[in-house]
């Protein structure tokens, strides 16, 4: 599986509340992105990483923010969850001019 | 940004027969071409990718053709199987070279009768 690990599997939330999910590596990979998945759009990016503490915004970044302190950790935070973030959201990592490999996703309901 | 259509959005076919699906997009920076492909309820996996150099490879039973003046690469499944049967997905990048900055399609669904 890539060496990659994304918590919590499922989660269940209110609107208003925020969440945190979590993807740890063991790949020791320099980029590190996170992509949410909707029927009808595909993939699309939110945020991604290409060092610590180094992020910038994707195609739908509004309503998240990212965080990396170590190489092996990437986190992604919705401040308040909204119902229109009810979605699988899917970490993924790659190196320099390799392809990217993803992790098993997170399913995300907000209630 | 990048523009990017994929065709058919269904593909329904017998085992043993090929598939293609056909994949456009927009930017002509463009210079990595990968597919992936999505079984239910799991994560998506490359299956094959090409570089903007090469006009086509193949890995056994699945290829990727190129036409970058046509702005536009397929994928080639021969002698599909039942395990076949997936979402498809293309995914050039979003500004020509990253391989991690992707704008996936919207995928095809393949269903291999057995």
């Amino acid at each position: 599986d890539a060496g990659i690990t994304q918590s919590p599997r499922h989660k269940v939330t209110e609107t208003g509340t925020p969440v945190t999910l979590r993807c740890h590596q063991t790949e020791n990979h320099r980029y590190m992105y996170w992509y949410r998945q909707d029927p009808g759009h595909g993939l699309r990016l939110i945020h991604y990483s290409y060092g610590v503490k180094d992020t910038d915004k994707g195609e739908v970044s509004d309503g998240y923010s990212v965080s990396r302190s170590k190489t092996e950790d990437f986190l992604l935070t919705l401040e308040s969850a909204t119902s229109s973030q009810t979605s699988v959201y899917f970490c993924a990592i790659s190196e320099a001019n390799s392809p990217l490999h993803f992790g098993n996703g997170t399913r995300l309901t907000v209630t | 940004g990048e523009n990017v259509e994929q065709h058919p959005s269904t593909l329904s076919v017998q085992e043993g027969d090929s598939a293609v699906i056909k994949c456009t997009y927009s930017d002509s920076a463009s210079n990595y071409f990968p597919w992936y492909k999505q079984e239910l309820g799991k994560r998506p996996q490359l299956i094959i990718d090409i570089r903007s150099n090469v006009g086509e490879k193949k890995d056994q039973r699945i290829a990727v053709t190129l036409n970058k003046t046509a702005k536009h690469f397929s994928l080639h499944i021969t002698e599909t199987q039942p395990e076949d049967s997936a979402v498809y997905f293309c995914a050039p990048p979003a500004g020509g070279t990253s391989y991690g900055k992707l704008t996936f399609g919207q995928g095809t669904i393949l269903t291999v009768h057995p």
